[in-house]
């Protein structure tokens, strides 16, 4: 029969635009959460990475906000280009045992020039 | 480049059948972490090593095995394949928290 791929949210955006890419996770007690870019035919990229001691780290042109209590992450891109067009995930984790990442579906961000 | 690099980039085999899959780490990183990523699971923690000692464990089948060895090379041994088994097999390597990513081996099982 036919296959049915993994259906992802998806994000369009235009080239200079601000992108916000959301993520819920599901356990309270993760402390540690990090966001992975990943384009076609590539492995996961490292992109930024936050500790549940802190709701905002800014990279270059990325900021990544955490809601505890609500359990949300949220990728921030700032001037969105069309070399952003990715899979975003989220991935969480609890530091104070064996390090098993938990990751998210993902979201795929396309960027129009 | 992330510096982790996979072999073979491609692998078709039939069902039953054992392949194994093979990844170098970066230079220095002692961690060696093996995910698989299908279209139906999205991406899942297979098992964690570190220094060549099993680490961590995640949902990694008993038909699957790892190891890591002292030259900190890692191999992943899939057998008894099946049609579901059929995926993107990626290495990780880290010195700390944040792992690097190869480019992954596809695996397809007819």
């Amino acid at each position: 029969g036919e296959s049915v791929g993994l259906h992802l949210p998806t994000l369009s955006v235009q080239e200079g635009d601000n992108s916000i890419i959301n993520c819920a996770y599901s356990n309270s007690a993760s402390d540690y959460f990090i966001w992975y870019k990943q384009e076609s035919g590539k492995g996961p990229q490292f992109i930024i990475d936050i500790r549940s001691n802190t709701d905002k780290r800014q990279g270059q042109r990325v900021t990544v906000l955490l809601n505890k209590t609500v359990k949300h992450l949220s990728l921030q891109i700032a001037a969105t280009q069309p070399g952003d067009s990715a899979v975003y995930f989220c991935a969480e984790t609890w530091t104070g045992g064996s390090y098993i990442p938990t990751f998210g579906r993902g979201t795929s961000l396309i960027v129009h020039p | 480049d992330s510096g982790v690099t996979q072999t073979p980039k491609h692998l078709i085999t039939a069902t039953g059948q054992r392949v194994t899959l093979r990844c170098s780490p970066r230079s220095g990183d002692l961690s060696v972490y093996w995910y698989q990523q299908s279209l139906d699971q999205g991406l899942q923690f297979l098992i964690q090593y570190y220094n060549g000692e099993e680490r961590a464990k995640g949902n990694i089948l008993e038909r699957f095995s790892a190891q890591q060895f002292p030259d900190l090379h890692s191999e992943l041994n899939l057998s008894s394949l099946e049609l579901g088994d059929s995926a993107l097999y990626f290495c990780a390597s880290s010195v700390g928290e944040g792992e690097f990513f190869g480019p992954g081996t596809r695996l397809t099982v007819l």
